[in-house]
């Protein structure tokens, strides 16, 4: 089944201690994108990725970290944890990729990972 | 700045009647328009998107949406509703033509009356 997923997908833990939030497609998509969700400010995307190698800011990217050293899978990461980064995180994919074409024209979501940082 | 606003934040609407969210975008060129919706405790589902061409769009589970130029909005819409639709609607835009960015609207939540 194609699909995009997520793990942990809940996740309890304290203000520095470092983790990370996996993300796993096996669709062989080039684009790979992560999102935060918070209680009326909808969903805004963290770092995305156009393939292996390249990662980029997104519209809010402080505090968080990424990796994409293999096509399907796309941690991030979060170094030192803090309250405000409590919140339902989101992994993307889509097979759109190419200079010229929007990867969002076709982008399949993840289940989700509910992070808690006390 | 380019935004989109759903400006209803819970809707309540009984089973079986019509509903209609609302989208409205700025933006002076035509943006690429997607629907979204998420089940308590899932991800994000597709329900429909347009592009271009006819203005009346159909989706998945019996949606459809119109886009009207005229007023920037894409409204999404079903005849009837049943228990299932219990969700959140997120309307999003892609600006800036086919390297923008994804922009999602802050989302309205749908309860259904028995």
């Amino acid at each position: 089944e194609a699909q995009v997923t997520q793990n942990p997908r809940y996740l309890i833990t304290v203000t520095g201690k470092k983790l990370t939030v996996t993300c796993s497609q096996n669709m062989n998509h080039e684009y790979m994108s992560w999102y935060r969700q918070d209680p009326g400010l909808g969903l805004r995307q963290i770092y995305y990725s156009m393939n292996v190698e390249v990662t980029d800011k997104g519209d809010v990217p402080e505090g968080y970290k990424v990796s994409r050293k293999e096509k399907r899978n796309f941690p991030l990461i979060l170094e030192s944890p803090s309250p405000n980064q409590t919140s339902l995180y989101f992994c993307a994919s889509s097979p759109v990729g190419r200079l010229g074409i929007s990867p969002h024209l076709q982008q399949y979501f993840g289940p989700g990972t509910r992070l808690t940082v006390t | 700045a380019q935004s989109v606003t759903q400006p209803d934040i819970h809707i309540t609407v009984s089973e079986g009647a019509s509903l209609e969210l609302r989208c409205n975008y700025s933006y002076g060129a035509t943006p690429y328009l997607f629907w979204y919706v998420q089940s308590p405790g899932q991800g994000l589902q597709l329900l429909l998107k347009y592009f271009s061409g006819d203005t009346l769009v159909q989706g998945i589970k019996g949606f459809e949406a119109e886009f009207k130029r005229s007023q920037s909005s894409f409204n999404l819409r079903k005849p009837s509703v049943h228990w299932s639709d219990a969700a959140e609607y997120f309307c999003a835009v892609v600006y800036g033509g086919s390297q923008g960015n994804l922009i999602f609207g802050k989302g309205t939540k749908l309860s259904v009356k028995p």
